[in-house]
C-alpha cells in the first residue's frame, strides 16, 4: 500500500541557509500535518493543511513557511537555519479532518552545521 | 484544551511478561485517541486507534488499549512482551483533527 513519502530523507545545511522539505501524502488524503521532533523529544506540531488551506498552526517559527499544492503535496520551507533547527521532520496525512488517524512518513532528518 | 500525559517515561519488562503503558488525556471534546510506536531511527507507526466505537481496541502486534472515559485513560497493554517490542511509544489525542497532540513518550525496554 502506498505510504506518505518524504524527501529528502537526510539533509545537511549550514547556518543561515535555506531548506525545503517535501511531503507526498497517501493518494486521496486531503489533510497534511508537519511535525518537528528534536533529539529525545516528542513530536511537536508545526502546521496543518486541509484541502490546500492552512487548517491549524502550532509552534512554527516565523522563519518557516509551508503550503499545500493542488496535487495535495506539501512543502515546508525553512530559512535562516539555526543549529536548533536540527531535528527529524515528519509529515503525516489523513483522509479527512475529523479525527481520523494520521499516517506518518519516515521523516526528513535535517542537520544544521 | 487537549493534552496527553504518559505516566511513565521508561518501562522495563522481561520477555514474555505483560506490558502496560499508561496514558491519561484531557479533551474538551469527544476525542480520538491513538497509540503510535517509533523504533530507533524510524518513523511513527500506528498501533491502534479509538474513535468512539468499541472501548476495547485491538491493534497490531498483539497490542490493545481500553478507553475509560470515567478515568480519562487509554492505557496500552500486551499480554506477552517480545524483544521486537522495544521502542518508543506515543499516546496521541485528536479532537477536531486539525492537529494531533503527542504525549512525551514511553521508552519500552524488553529484557531477555
Amino acid at each position: 500500500a502506498a505510504g506518505v513519502i518524504q524527501s529528502p530523507r537526510h539533509l545537511i545545511k549550514e547556518k543561515r541557509e535555506t531548506a525545503t522539505l517535501k511531503c507526498y501524502p497517501i493518494p486521496r488524503h486531503d489533510t497534511v500535518y508537519w511535525y518537528q521532533q528534536g533529539p529525545g523529544q516528542d513530536p511537536q506540531f508545526l502546521i496543518s493543511f486541509y484541502e490546500k488551506m492552512q487548517s491549524d498552526k502550532g509552534s512554527i517559527p516565523d522563519r518557516f513557511s509551508a503550503q499545500q499544492f493542488s496535487d495535495y503535496h506539501s512543502e515546508l520551507n525553512m530559512s535562516s537555519l539555526e543549529l536548533g533547527d536540527s531535528a527529524l521532520y515528519f509529515c503525516a496525512s489523513s483522509p479527512g479532518p475529523e479525527g481520523t488517524e494520521a499516517f506518518f512518513g519516515q521523516g526528513t532528518r535535517l542537520t544544521v552545521v | 484544551a487537549q493534552s496527553v500525559t504518559q505516566l511513565d517515561s521508561h518501562v522495563s519488562v522481561s520477555e514474555g511478561t505483560p506490558v502496560l503503558l499508561r496514558c491519561n488525556y484531557s479533551s474538551s471534546y469527544s476525542p480520538s485517541l491513538f497509540w503510535y510506536v517509533q523504533h530507533p531511527n524510524k518513523g511513527l507507526q500506528l498501533l491502534l486507534k479509538y474513535t468512539s466505537a468499541a472501548t476495547l481496541v485491538k491493534g497490531i502486534n498483539g497490542f490493545e488499549a481500553e478507553f475509560k472515559k470515567s478515568e480519562t485513560s487509554f492505557h496500552l497493554t500486551k499480554p506477552s512482551a517480545h524483544m521486537s517490542d522495544a521502542a518508543e511509544y506515543f499516546c496521541v489525542v485528536s479532537d477536531t483533527g486539525n492537529q494531533f497532540y503527542f504525549g512525551t513518550g514511553t521508552s519500552l525496554t524488553v529484557i531477555p
